[in-house]
This record gives structure tokens, sequence and C-alpha cells, in this order.
């Protein structure tokens, strides 16, 4: 089975602090994705990368960055978290090519900026 | 723009009845679509997957179906249980791209 796993599941951070949230995948897939979903907006794109230090902007990378190091390892980074950054993030994975295969996603991380 | 719209957004039916949830999107320049299910406060779990050559796939008790010149998806699930319960969501990915575009989901309740 598929295995997308994200480090923390509930995160509370204050305004200004440096979020960092990690995603790994044990199935050797090259495309990796970041996700935020919110009530009544739904999945938004935030990054993605097809390749080890390859990455493209989705929807919504402002406030975001993020590194991809390692192929099985995702990370995404709130440079400086903002109250509008509580959010729901889900991470993805999906063998490569031009085109995105069957997307497997990870339990989610819950982040709660104060 | 690819849109995907989810109808209904919520229902609610007695255990044992077979429902349909439908999907439509605009673009059918699509690579597949999929269908997730997602419980609350929880990540998605992958259902279904149809690549834009197929018609359906099935597994278990579940049946999707794609018509890609009319731009719907349907997701069957015969006899329904209380353990169905949970967001259903369509996402199509667009052909020649990484972008996939999510439907706003069905709320499903299937009462005992």
């Amino acid at each position: 089975d598929v295995k997308v796993t994200q480090s923390s599941r509930y995160l509370v951070k204050r305004t200004g602090e440096k979020v960092f949230l990690e995603c790994v995948q044990d199935m050797d897939h090259e495309n990796m994705f970041w996700y935020r979903q919110d009530p009544g907006l739904g999945l938004r794109l935030i990054y993605f990368s097809y390749d080890v230090k390859m990455k493209e902007k989705g929807d919504i990378p402002e406030g975001y960055s993020v590194s991809r190091e390692k192929k099985e390892r995702f990370s995404l980074i709130l440079e400086s978290a903002s109250t509008n950054q509580t959010s729901m993030y889900l991470c993805a994975s999906s063998f490569g090519g031009r085109n995105t295969g069957e997307l497997f996603f990870g339990e989610g991380s819950r982040l709660t900026v104060l | 723009k690819q849109e995907v719209t989810q109808i209904p957004a919520a229902l609610s039916v007695p255990e044992g009845e077979n429902l349909v949830l439908n999907c439509s999107f605009t673009d059918s320049a699509i690579y597949n679509l999929q269908w997730f299910r997602q419980d609350p406060g929880k990540g998605l779990t992958s259902l279904l997957l149809i690549q834009s050559s197929q018609r359906e796939q099935t597994s278990g008790r579940l049946n999707a179906s794609l018509d890609k010149s009319s731009g719907r998806s349907t997701l069957y699930i015969a006899a329904s249980q209380p353990g169905d319960s949970a967001t259903y969501l369509c996402a199509v990915s667009r052909l020649g791209g990484f972008k996939t575009i999510f439907g706003a989901g069905t709320r499903l309740f299937v009462k005992a």
C-alpha cells in the first residue's frame, strides 16, 4: 500500500513563527504536492514538485516556500506564519510524467496560528 | 478554465439504499478522474481512478462511470452502510499538466 506520512497532525503556532510541515512517501513517486483545504474554498494547490530540487508554484504560493532535497520528502515552509494560514494542509504524491497519475494523500496537518 | 461541480452538496439516506453521487466538469481534455472519500478531520482516501480512455471502474460496492463528452461522472454506492458516511470528492486532472481540480464534495450521511 502507498503510504504518505505527514509528520504532525496538529500544530499550534504563534504569528511570525517559522513553521515546517514535513511529508514523506514510500512509493518512489516523482510528483509531490501541497494543498490547503478550507471550508467553502475546497482544496487549493500551494506548490508541487515533479523531481528532486524541482518545484513549481500552484494557485496560492504567497507566504509559502517548499523544499525537496530527497525524492521521498517534500517540506512546506511558512517563513512567518500569519493567522490567515490557519488551515488543514494536505500532502499528496503520484507517479511522474507530464500528467498527474493517481493521487495519494497523507492524513493532513491541522495548523492553527494564534 | 476547468470547473468541477458536485451535486448534491449533502445527502441523507437510510441504510441499505443504493445511491448515486454526481460530478460534472467543464473541460473534456482530462487525463483522469478520481473519486475520494474524506472522513472529518482526515486526509483523502482514493476510492476509484478512471483514466480518460475508460468508461467505468468498480471496486466492491462502488462503481464509477465517466462520460467525457458530456463532462459527467457518477459514483454509485450499492447497499449503503452507516460506515459509508463521509464526504465524497471528485477530482479531475488536466491533460498535459500537474493541476488537479477538486469538486466541493458531497456530504453523505447513512442512517442506521
